[in-house]
């Protein structure tokens, strides 16, 4: 069974300060790897997907497939960038991590 | 643009109500999907539909059912809600194969 896991629930970095959500993933086969964001009072978006290999808003992530990880990462975190962040992945239909919430403090 | 579309925002039910939760797409996708979001649990996938009239459960299925007569909509259907049924409710659809999926708004329910 796919499995996509996010160990932090909450993750706070002071703004101008990097950081890094983690993202491990564990299935048979290529996975497709994304990362969703959903800000305040807003809908679920995609923020990048792997395989696109683009930098969105500053954020990038690498697929390490030997280490099964997927991590988002920005150098500089902005107050802006505070939200609600999803790893997912899958074949047929996506398998949701349960997400990381990202504080940037002033 | 791609636009999903959920009938209402916020919607209170009785317990042992019937509850319909209608979702609607308008970029032709073949799949759409109903999650549930709950706070330390993420998304989890309660049923998804590839083409019309097909469905496929997902990781929650019980306590819902789902109908797709039409390609463009994807109805969620509580038969008897129950108290543990509130929560938010997300629509989503995407074009096959794991592409890139598509939200609506989401629907919270309120079971009392």
């Amino acid at each position: 069974a796919q499995r996509v896991t996010q160990p932090e629930k909450l993750l706070s970095v002071f703004k101008g300060a990097p950081v890094e959500l983690k993202c491990n993933y564990s299935y048979s086969g290529s996975p497709e790897l994304f990362w969703y964001v959903q800000y305040s009072r807003q809908r679920l978006q995609l923020l990048l997907r792997h395989i696109s290999r683009e930098s969105i808003k500053g954020f990038t992530a690498d697929l390490n497939k030997g280490e099964t990880s997927f991590h988002l990462k920005k150098p500089f975190a902005q107050e802006e960038d505070s939200a609600m962040y999803y790893c997912a992945g899958g074949a047929d239909g996506l398998t949701f991590g349960k997400g990381t919430h990202l504080i940037i403090q002033p | 643009d791609v636009k999903v579309t959920q009938s209402s925002r916020y919607l209170v039910k009785r317990t042992g109500e019937k509850v319909f939760l209608e979702c609607v797409q308008d970029m032709d996708h073949e799949n759409m999907f109903w999650y549930r979001q709950d706070p330390g649990l993420g998304l989890r996938l309660i049923y998804f539909s590839y083409d019309v009239k097909m469905k496929e459960k997902g990781d929650i299925p019980e306590g819902y059912s789902v109908s797709r007569e039409k390609k463009e909509r994807f109805s969620l259907i509580l038969e008897s809600a129950s108290t543990n049924q509130t929560s938010m409710y997300l629509c989503a659809s995407s074009f096959p194969q794991a592409s890139t999926q598509y939200f609506g708004p989401g629907t919270r329910l309120t079971v009392l």
